[in-house]
């Protein structure tokens, strides 16, 4: 069974510009998650997907970032302009729906903004 | 609101000594916890949960957590340290009504040679 993947691993991009990051659930896993963390910090919820619908988004830090998950497979969050503070590691996992299933994390996204 | 705390974050124990690494959690109804695992430039891994099935919960690589309802607390134990321990641990809650997990900040284990 292969695994969540995201991409890119690293992007390196300047302040004001766009970053769009992918993330591949493993295929069946209706939930699908967002996280952050930004160095030193605790990893944070972004937002909740159930299929292509968002289940929670309470965690989107502004306006800035927009995320999409096109006929409940993978989804994308991009980030518009890129600002410094949005620099961090971006995470993404799926699960089964069902109380405490337990997520599937990707290997993240180091985004960084200069 | 539910929320992990977790003390320390950094611990160093030697080779072969025992392991703890502890949680204690915020909660209004019973939760479901977790400890994950991040090994160097790769995503979580599950190390084990509480679904109150069971308060001691065994998980992979002989990890072990203990559910204490009195003390609020979900301590991870291992009863020797390896080297491949060296990594970094968070504990993590999900509220009883919403399936979002809630991480702590996370306890980088460092093993000592």
């Amino acid at each position: 069974e292969a695994g969540v993947t995201q991409f890119p691993s690293h992007s390196v991009i300047e302040k004001g510009q766009t970053v769009t990051l992918r993330c591949d659930p493993i295929s069946g896993h209706d939930n699908l998650y967002w996280y952050r963390r930004v160095m030193g910090k605790e990893i944070k919820f972004l937002l909740h997907f159930v299929k292509e619908s968002k289940q929670d988004e309470s965690g989107m830090p502004n306006n800035r970032f927009l995320a999409e998950r096109t006929g409940g497979t993978y989804s994308t969050l991009k980030v518009q302009p890129a600002e410094l503070e949005d620099s961090g590691v971006y995470f993404c996992a799926s699960s089964l729906r069902g109380k405490a299933s337990p997520l599937h994390f990707g290997n993240g996204t180091r985004l960084t903004v200069t | 609101a539910q929320s992990v705390t977790q003390l320390g974050s950094h611990v160093s124990v030697s080779e072969g000594a025992l392991v703890l690494l502890r949680c204690n959690y915020s909660s209004s109804v019973p939760p479901y916890l977790f400890w994950y695992v991040q090994y160097p430039n790769q995503g979580l891994q599950l190390l084990l949960k509480y679904t109150s099935a069971a308060t001691l919960v065994k998980g992979i690589n002989g990890f072990e957590a203990e559910f204490k309802k009195s003390e609020t607390s979900f301590h991870l134990t291992k009863p020797s340290a390896h080297m491949s321990d060296a990594a970094e641990y968070f504990c993590a809650v999900t509220p009883n009504r919403d399936d979002k997990i809630i991480f702590g900040k996370g306890t980088r284990l460092h093993i000592l040679p």
